[in-house]
């Protein structure tokens, strides 16, 4: 089935070690999207790729970065990851007017 | 400003019971409105939306909502909850432009008990 894949699930990293997501979409979306999700809140988007154009959010803070190579796969990088970076990060994609599709997030553990 | 209330965090409801979750939007054109689900350590699963036309639109798992302009809500109804539906629920706003960013509600959490 085409999907949003996310790896890994789960990713624990150590407090300023950098670390690296991954989503890859089998849809041939041409938007991809990065959420933060803190416990019990609603998702925040980060930032989103319309084809290789990167829109960045306002707030999000210059820790977070984003690359897209292909159409299929997008990272989000963290360069020195907080206590308060530790959350389930959400990939998504849409095409056109649709609606977007999610991965189902990696959840972000700092020690 | 674009934004989403959820008025309700948390919902109880028994097995077999009807439900309404409550959705109202704040938006400066004709909005796109969305519902999705959210499993425990899972991501969004898209349960309907509104785009035009009919203002009463069927979704799945036996899910709907009515689009109500006059009051700016979108509210999700099911007739018969069943114990699998516990989860959390999002209401989501956002314009049918290219990037469809969209703006999220707090959420509200439905338990369902036996």
């Amino acid at each position: 089935d085409a999907m949003v894949i996310q790896n890994p699930r789960y990713q624990v990293t150590q407090f300023g070690k950098p670390v690296t997501l991954s989503c890859s979409q089998t849809l041939n979306h041409n938007v991809m999207y990065w959420y933060q999700q803190k416990s019990s809140q609603a998702p925040k988007l980060l930032f989103h790729y319309y084809d290789k154009d990167f829109n960045n959010e306002a707030d999000t803070p210059d820790n977070f970065q984003s690359r897209r190579p292909n159409t299929s796969f997008c990272f989000l990088d963290i360069r020195s990851p907080g206590l308060g970076d530790a959350a389930m990060y959400l990939c998504a994609t849409s095409r056109d007017q649709q609606p977007q599709h999610f991965g189902d997030g990696t959840r972000l553990s700092i020690l | 400003a674009q934004s989403v209330t959820q008025p309700d965090i948390h919902i109880t409801v028994s097995e077999g019971a009807s439900l309404e979750l409550r959705c109202n939007y704040s938006y400066g054109a004709t909005p796109y409105l969305f519902w999705y689900v959210q499993s425990p350590g899972q991501g969004l699963q898209l349960l309907l939306k509104y785009f035009s036309g009919d203002t009463l639109v069927q979704g799945i798992k036996g899910f709907e909502a009515e689009f109500k302009r006059s009051q700016s809500s979108f509210n999700l109804r099911k007739p018969s909850v069943h114990w699998s539906d516990a989860a959390e629920y999002f209401c989501a706003v956002g314009p049918m432009e290219y990037g469809n960013k969209l703006v999220f509600g707090a959420g509200t959490i439905l338990r369902v008990k036996s």
